[in-house]
């Protein structure tokens, strides 16, 4: 099993809607999630960043936690074409050390 | 600029050759890291360092030789070049924090061996 693990997608959406991004993670004592965005041939950008169970709101980025089930999700309203990119979603585990685990990505499409 | 960044931004060589590549970051964060992207975006930690002191190695060929001078700077020596090393590198850094923090990416460092 992988430690995290997201939707590798392609997802694509129209311009306007809501893209919803989810991943789930191994290790139960694992601290704190991050959503990073891509752009391709860039380097990754820090999105959202949430700790506790719950929903933590940012502009028209929504990070959603829930511990009990590990899983974390990232909702994008009213989609832009700039939304365009690889999604990253980001685990920090106490295990081996404070060690942050990126899953794969998942590629988002947004359609003008 | 306040930033992380890595030298070279291309590096084109050839199989057995050895590499380095440097990074700085100007952010005084205690922690900086090398990670390795695939041709598939998988982005995998290579090894982080702590004030100067190595805190994480994960199952990197030993020909992977990072260095630390100082806090600031984390460069990544490459030995014996093979094709599948082949990747993106990308440098990273992070403030100090008990539940961890964001990563700061420096722009990667695009690598092609031949």
């Amino acid at each position: 099993q992988k430690e995290v693990e997201q939707n590798s997608g392609p997802l694509s959406v129209p311009e306007g809607a809501i893209a919803s991004l989810n991943c789930t993670y191994s290790d139960r004592g694992s601290q704190s999630f991050f959503w990073y965005r891509q752009y391709s041939g860039k380097s990754p950008e820090l999105i959202m960043s949430i700790y506790s169970n719950g929903d933590k709101e940012d502009g028209r980025f929504t990070a959603q936690l829930n511990k009990a089930s590990q899983y974390v999700s990232l909702l994008i309203r009213d989609s832009q074409p700039s939304d365009s990119a690889t999604y990253l979603c980001a685990v920090t585990t106490l295990s081996g050390g404070f060690k942050t685990i990126f899953g794969a990505g998942t590629r988002l499409f947004v359609k003008a | 600029d306040t930033a992380v960044s890595q030298t070279p931004k291309y590096l084109v060589t050839q199989m057995g050759n050895d590499k380095s590549i440097k990074c700085e970051q100007n952010l005084g964060h205690d922690t900086m890291y090398w990670y390795k992207q695939d041709s598939k975006k998988f982005l995998k930690i290579m090894f982080s360092y702590n004030n100067k002191e190595l805190i994480i190695n994960e199952t990197v060929p030993n020909r992977f030789s990072p260095k630390s001078p100082d806090k600031a700077h984390l460069n990544l020596h490459i030995n014996s070049l093979e094709l599948g090393d082949s990747a993106v590198y990308f440098c990273a850094s992070s403030p100090p924090g008990l539940a961890g923090s964001q990563q700061y990416f420096g722009p990667g460092t695009r690598l092609t061996v031949t």
